[in-house]
């Protein structure tokens, strides 16, 4: 079966700080990683992709993919209160699989 | 990105009725699309997977007859629940893969928050 874990926190950082995200998969032959953000009471959006290992940065964000040790990771630059949400990591399977398999979700805050 | 449609936003109806929950995929053609049941400060569960001109795929535990899925055409999923009792009072979302550019992105509607008294 596969699985995606992730810590369900909460994970409290002060405004400004860098916000650390891990997230571990089961399935060693997946090959598309994505975060979603989720506020509280809405559905959640794509905020970064990632599909080959090392870093992939957009603006305040830096996905980082280590598929041999099956581990992929958000990072949040200068996070701010508006950042506070709960991140999902959702991972597609082996062979171009569009079925995605997503964590429980992470939730941070960022407080002032 | 690709745009999901999902309505209406927020239901509430009696115990026995039934409720359509509507998805479309506004500039893109999605043969499959997935519907997700929310409870509050809760993971998002797959309850189905919605097949354009084939029946749904329901994941285990999910009552293939209370939560009817149709996907009539390439743009279109509806999930029907019947029968709604207050213990199906939840967030339900849809999603749709956009393989833009190869890579297959899930989207999701805004959701459908349901209140069954």
């Amino acid at each position: 079966q596969k699985e995606v874990e992730q810590n369900s926190g909460p994970l409290s950082v002060p405004e400004g700080a860098i916000a650390s995200l891990n997230c571990t998969y089961s399935d060693r032959g997946s090959q598309s990683f994505f975060w979603y953000r989720q506020y509280s009471g809405k559905s959640p959006e794509l905020i970064m992709s990632i599909y080959s290992n090392g870093d992939k940065e957009d603006g305040r964000f830096t996905a980082q993919l280590n598929k041999a040790s099956q581990y992929v990771s958000l990072l949040i630059r200068d996070s701010q209160p508006s950042d506070s949400a709960t991140y999902l990591c959702a991972v597609n399977g082996a062979g171009g699989s569009y079925i995605p398999t997503f964590g429980r979700g992470t939730s941070l805050i960022v407080h002032p | 990105g690709a745009v999901v449609s999902q309505h209406p936003s927020w239901v509430i109806c009696k115990s026995g009725t039934s409720v359509k929950i509507e998805c479309r995929s506004l500039d893109f053609q999605a043969t499959t699309m997935f519907w997700y049941r929310q409870f509050p400060k809760q993971s998002l569960m797959l309850m189905a997977t919605s097949n354009e001109g084939s029946k749904a795929t329901y994941e285990q535990g999910v009552e293939k007859d209370k939560f009817l899925i149709n996907h009539a055409s390439l743009t279109l999923s509806t999930l029907t629940v019947t029968s709604a009792h207050p213990e199906d009072s939840s967030f339900y979302i849809c999603s749709a893969p956009w393989a833009g550019g190869s890579k297959n992105i899930q989207y999701f509607g805004a959701g459908t928050r349901l209140s069954v008294l």
